[in-house]
């Protein structure tokens, strides 16, 4: 697609529930970043994939967040058991590859855990 | 750990006004990217830095590397209301994942 579109846009969820986030990337592009960005802080590191490599898992924040991508495209993060605090928005971006090239990001997925 | 700080993190100006933006950090980056995030959206790419000193011009947009690739800045001439959003500056060291600062949210008032 000519942008990276995440999906739903927004979720409401009850504590507890399992969620599972979408993210479509930029065809072509090798890499996929998933980020957390809280109400009036920057962008935290979740997880990134870069090609067919292992991902980086090294920003996810517990264990009940995971990711996969399939077929070097489309990736889902999902968040097990949510608490209250696991509410933010939710960004994936895409690049070229991983390097010093720039993020397409996509608008977000705002999680609100009830 | 990788840190940037981003400073003022708040900042209110008059149109027309200029201003400037920096990001610091003890490490040193590869590259050093910033971008401007807009409610409801997530951050757009303004500029990507890769030289020490290398200065890159975008219309009113005027962005700076640190010599040492340390640091960065970016400076808005006569700014508009248009220029309103957030901004982040953001780093990395070639193989790794960018790292951002908390960001610095710019309001222009007509």
């Amino acid at each position: 697609g000519a942008g990276v579109s995440q999906s739903p846009s927004n979720k409401v969820t009850e504590k507890g529930k399992d969620v599972e986030l979408r993210c479509d990337p930029i065809s072509g592009h090798t890499a996929l970043y998933w980020y957390r960005q809280s109400l009036g802080q920057g962008l935290e590191f979740l997880i990134y994939f870069q090609g067919n490599s292992a991902p980086d898992k090294s920003g996810l924040p517990s264990d009940r967040f995971s990711a996969e991508r399939t077929g070097g495209s489309v990736s889902t993060l999902t968040i097990q058991r949510t608490q209250q605090e696991d509410s933010a928005v939710y960004l994936c971006a895409s690049s070229l590859v991983t390097g010093d090239y720039g993020y397409t990001f996509g608008s977000g997925t705002r999680l609100t855990v009830v | 750990t990788q840190l940037l700080e981003q400073s003022p993190q708040f900042l209110s100006i008059q149109e027309g006004e200029n201003l400037t933006v920096y990001c610091n950090s003890s490490s040193v980056f590869s590259s050093l990217q910033w971008y401007r995030q807009e409610p409801g959206e997530g951050p757009v790419l303004l500029v990507t830095v890769v030289t020490g000193g290398e200065v890159k011009k975008l219309k009113r947009l005027t962005f700076q590397f640190g010599d040492a690739r340390k640091d960065s800045s970016l400076h808005i001439t006569a700014a508009q209301p248009g220029d309103t959003g957030l901004y982040l500056c953001a780093g990395t060291s070639g193989n790794t994942p960018l790292v951002f600062g908390k960001g610095t949210r710019l309001s222009v008032i007509a």
